[in-house]
């Protein structure tokens, strides 16, 4: 069964720190997708990236980074040089293969990393 | 303009009444989907659509129904609404595109939901 482990339940940095916020899946699936949103605490959830199965180059978005490894199952994020907006609720999620819709696939979501950037 | 609308933000209700909440968009995206969020337990699948004519049950779907109006409009009823209910409800939608392709979903603002 498809599965989204983040083990880290609650993060807390000073700002400038650099932190990583963990993430393993288990799959099936030869092709599947990757993702991660950001919930901060106005509530709303914000798409950050998608990552397919067959491209493992690290993703580097400003201060944002991904670090995707097939061979341990895992898609790390980093933020580098944290500042307080980055204090958020951090979602990891996996696209899973639904039987019943064909190739459309639903998401399979991890339980979130609470981030708390400190001044 | 927010791509993704849910209406009403905030609800407070009592046990048993009947409670619908709405969701519009206007990213043109055929799917679309309901979610419930409770602390701890992360987001959960209520309901989903691919397109208006196809409706499926998500991960936890009893004591929910849907309707998908219009391909922009998909709403969320509690028929009979129990405390165990309160919760944050995300709509979202996202684009089919390519076969075999996921492409990520776009949450509307949530709707704080209270049953009392």
């Amino acid at each position: 069964a498809q599965k989204v482990t983040q083990a880290q339940t609650e993060i807390s940095v000073v700002e400038k720190e650099d932190v990583t916020l963990d993430c393993v899946y288990e799959t099936r699936d030869t092709t599947y997708y990757l993702f991660w949103y950001k919930q901060p605490p106005s509530g709303e959830l914000v798409f950050l990236i998608r990552r397919n199965s067959f491209d493992e180059q690290n993703e580097i978005s400003g201060r944002y980074s991904w670090n995707f490894q097939k061979s341990t199952s895992s898609f790390n994020f980093t933020i580098t040089a944290s500042q307080v907006v980055d204090s958020a609720v951090y979602f990891c999620a996996l696209s899973e293969l639904s039987p019943r819709a064909g190739n459309n696939r639903k998401l399979i979501w991890g339980l979130g990393t609470s981030l708390a950037v400190n001044p | 303009d927010a791509d993704v609308t849910q209406t009403p933000r905030n609800r407070i209700t009592k046990t048993g009444k009947r409670i619908m909440l709405e969701c519009s968009q206007t990213k043109g995206h055929d799917r679309m989907y309901w979610y419930r969020q409770d602390p701890g337990l992360g987001l959960r699948l209520i309901y989903y659509s691919f397109d208006v004519k196809d409706i499926n049950k998500g991960e936890i779907s009893d004591g929910y129904s849907v309707s998908r109006q219009a391909q922009a409009k998909f709403s969320l009823s509690l028929e009979s609404a129990i405390p165990n209910q309160t919760a944050l409800y995300f709509c979202a939608t996202s684009d089919s595109l390519q076969q075999g392709s996921y492409n990520e979903q776009f949450f509307g603002p949530g709707t704080r939901l209270t049953v009392l």
